[in-house]
């Protein structure tokens, strides 16, 4: 079983709706969960981090977490043609004080106006 | 704000050619990671380095590939003989702690075997 699983995509919404992406982990020991969005060519870039279920807001994004189900989703509100994106999940696997941040394989997100 | 810094942002290379790809981590972290992407694919783990010593690293890093913390504040990546499956986006992070911790990126060395 991978680690990290995502839905490749593409993922098409057109502009103000909700985008929904959703990320299942392997380890039920984790304890850390990181979206990163990534532009074609470019880096990572860290978007959110949760620790806790439920759900975390941070403006347009929302994080949710449920650890008893190994899933982790990520919604962005009002989408906008910029968000158009890669999103990656990102969970730390390890033990003993060395955690690697393990990644999943992205989801593709289209914003259409 | 503080950020991960890498230089070279591209770099062409003769296949067998010796490469360093030099990443400048963010001042009070303490992990440091190398990672590369192959064009189309995910984000995959190379190293992982702590207390000036390997930590961790994946099947991917073999002997061809080295890391040194050489002073204070850089972190380089050695790819000593390089082949043309090296292509790809070198990506250096670094992150405060370890567990529960953000890694931040830098912006990548694009590494182009020829």
């Amino acid at each position: 079983q991978k680690e990290v699983e995502q839905n490749s995509g593409p993922l098409s919404v057109p502009e103000g709706a909700i985008a929904s992406l959703n990320c299942t982990y392997s380890d039920r020991g984790s304890q850390s969960f990181f979206w990163y969005r990534q532009y074609s060519g470019k880096s990572p870039e860290l978007i959110m981090s949760i620790y806790s279920n439920g759900d975390k807001e941070d403006g347009r994004f929302t994080a949710q977490l449920n650890k008893a189900s190994q899933y982790v989703s990520l919604l962005i509100r009002d989408s906008q043609p910029s968000d158009s994106a890669t999103y990656l999940c990102a969970v730390p696997r390890g033990s003993g004080g060395s955690y690697i941040p393990t990644f999943g394989r992205g989801t593709s997100l289209i914003v259409h106006p | 704000e503080p950020e991960v810094t890498q230089t070279p942002s591209h770099q062409v290379t003769q296949m067998g050619q010796e490469v360093i790809l030099r990443c400048v981590p963010i001042s009070n972290h303490l992990y440091f990671y190398w990672y590369r992407q192959i064009l189309g694919q995910k984000v995959e783990f190379l190293v992982s380095f702590y207390n000036n010593e390997i930590s961790e690293k994946s099947e991917i890093f073999d002997d061809q590939f080295s890391v040194e913390r050489p002073d204070g504040s850089n972190f380089t990546l050695k790819i000593r003989s390089t082949k043309l499956e090296d292509s790809a986006m070198y990506f250096c992070a670094s992150s405060e702690l370890s567990m529960n911790t953000e890694a931040f990126f830098g912006q990548g060395t694009r590494l182009t075997v020829v």
